[in-house]
């Protein structure tokens, strides 16, 4: 089993430019988190997916910020447009029961936003 | 009452001494304790879990001792090695059954 897979590992983009992020969760897990960590507010939870479906999404910042699972082997976090205070390293993480709270985080995307 | 409160903010330990983190929480529907570990570069990787129904767990070097009375629950880690230098986070299941409501974390720093 490959894991968590995101990419890209580091982003660095212009203030103002469209970010995607990626993510392939582990084959069979049915629920997909996004976080955040900065050292200012360590890690939030942005979006809940449980069977490609959002379920909580009171995470989100704003509306610049965007998530999607088209399917259940891959999903998107997108910031539009971004600023420099989005600048945090992003993960993705799945399970396969929620409830057991077994978390399996990939090892993230590092976004600098200049 | 969402809150999961961990200390101490940083940690040294001399190699083989015992590395202790506490974490305190106010929400008694919190039904399961887990903690990550963090090493620079990497995501948060479940290490131990606890459910409120057990007062210690253990797995080798690593223990959780927890006290649903005080609403405390700590990481015990025996005979530290420099390779157990990370961030070690507490975290605590909320009311909506899939949050992890997270704390502070604690660089942990083992000295050879």
């Amino acid at each position: 089993d490959a894991g968590v897979i995101q990419s890209p590992r580091h982003e660095v983009t212009e203030m103002g430019q469209e970010v995607t992020l990626r993510c392939k969760p582990i084959s069979g897990h049915n629920s997909l988190f996004w976080y955040r960590q900065t050292m200012m507010r360590g890690l939030e939870l942005l979006i809940y997916f449980n069977n490609n479906v959002p379920i909580d999404d009171s995470g989100m910042p704003e509306d610049r910020f965007s998530a999607k699972m088209p399917n259940a082997s891959f999903s998107t976090l997108k910031i539009q447009p971004s600023e420099p205070r989005d600048s945090a390293v992003y993960f993705c993480a799945s399970s396969l029961i929620p409830t057991m709270g077994g978390y399996t985080f990939g090892s993230g995307t590092r976004l600098t936003v200049v | 009452q969402q809150q999961v409160k961990q200390s101490p903010q940083s940690l040294i330990v001399q190699k083989g001494g015992i590395s202790i983190i506490n974490c305190a929480y106010e929400n008694t529907a919190f039904d399961y304790f887990p903690w990550y570990q963090q090493f620079p570069g990497k995501g948060p990787a479940l290490l131990i879990a606890i459910r409120p129904d057990v007062s210690e767990k253990k797995e080798g070097r690593f223990t959780i001792s927890f006290n649903k009375s005080a609403k405390q629950f700590s990481l015990h880690i025996m005979d530290s090695q420099p390779g157990d230098s990370a961030t070690y986070f507490c975290a605590a299941r909320g009311d909506s059954n899939y949050q992890l409501i997270w704390g502070a974390g604690t660089k942990l720093i083992i000295k050879p």
